[in-house]
């Protein structure tokens, strides 16, 4: 059973610019959740995709958006990018609809904003 | 609106020690409730999960208990290691599918 992957594992991008993170779910794992960690905080969800959609949006604008593919991937879109999104970037899956709940987050993808 | 708060926020122990994190939230109708620990700059790793109808859930030297009418979790760790040197977060989870709301996280540097 493979576990949560994200790519890359580190970026930096120029204030204003686009970037595209990328997160493979869980074997089995059919929900994939995105979460922003500022330094020092929690993270703080930004959204989450169930089946290809959208199903839960946190308090980010929408320059934050998402995909989620056939195969359960997805991936995170954050356009006109600003200092402030400076960040870890966390993926997680689970499968709630099958009766598993337990989060599985991936390793990580650190977002320098400059 | 849930809120989880992790007290303390940072906590020193010598090598051997048993310990307990605390985790407190402000809405008791909760999904479920599950603690990670965090290596600095990682990501996240599931220690427990505990389901709203349980009441403790143990995982080798780590026990977490939870009690929603209080609005309260512990996760205890016995016999601390230096390896358990980590920031551990708590968070909750809403109906199955909803957000994870997480605590700031409590700091822990166990000494040898």
């Amino acid at each position: 059973e493979t576990g949560v992957t994200q790519s890359p594992t580190h970026l930096i991008k120029t204030r204003g610019q686009q970037v595209t993170l990328r997160c493979s779910s869980q074997s089995g794992h059919n929900t994939v959740s995105w979460y922003q960690q500022a330094l020092g905080q929690g993270p703080q969800f930004i959204f989450q995709y169930y089946r290809e959609e959208e199903n839960g949006r946190g308090n980010f604008p929408p320059r934050f958006s998402g995909l989620q593919f056939p195969n359960y991937s997805s991936e995170l879109n954050v356009n006109a990018l600003e200092l402030d999104d400076s960040a870890l970037y966390l993926c997680a899956s689970s499968s709630p609809s099958d009766g598993n709940t337990e989060a599985f987050f991936g390793q990580g993808t650190r977002l320098t904003v400059v | 609106k849930q809120e989880v708060t992790q007290i303390p926020a940072a906590l020193s122990v010598p090598e051997g020690e048993n310990l307990v994190l605390n985790c407190s939230f402000t809405d008791s109708a909760i999904y479920n409730l599950q603690w990670f620990r965090q290596d600095p700059g990682k990501g996240l790793t599931s220690l427990l999960l505990i389901q709203s109808s349980q009441r403790e859930q143990t995982s080798g030297r780590l026990n977490a208990s939870l009690d929603k009418s209080s609005g309260r979790s512990t996760l205890y760790i016995a016999a601390s290691q230096p390896g358990d040197s980590a920031t551990y977060l708590c968070t909750t989870g809403g109906q199955a599918g909803t957000a994870l709301i997480f605590g700031k996280g409590t700091t822990l540097s166990v000494s040898s």
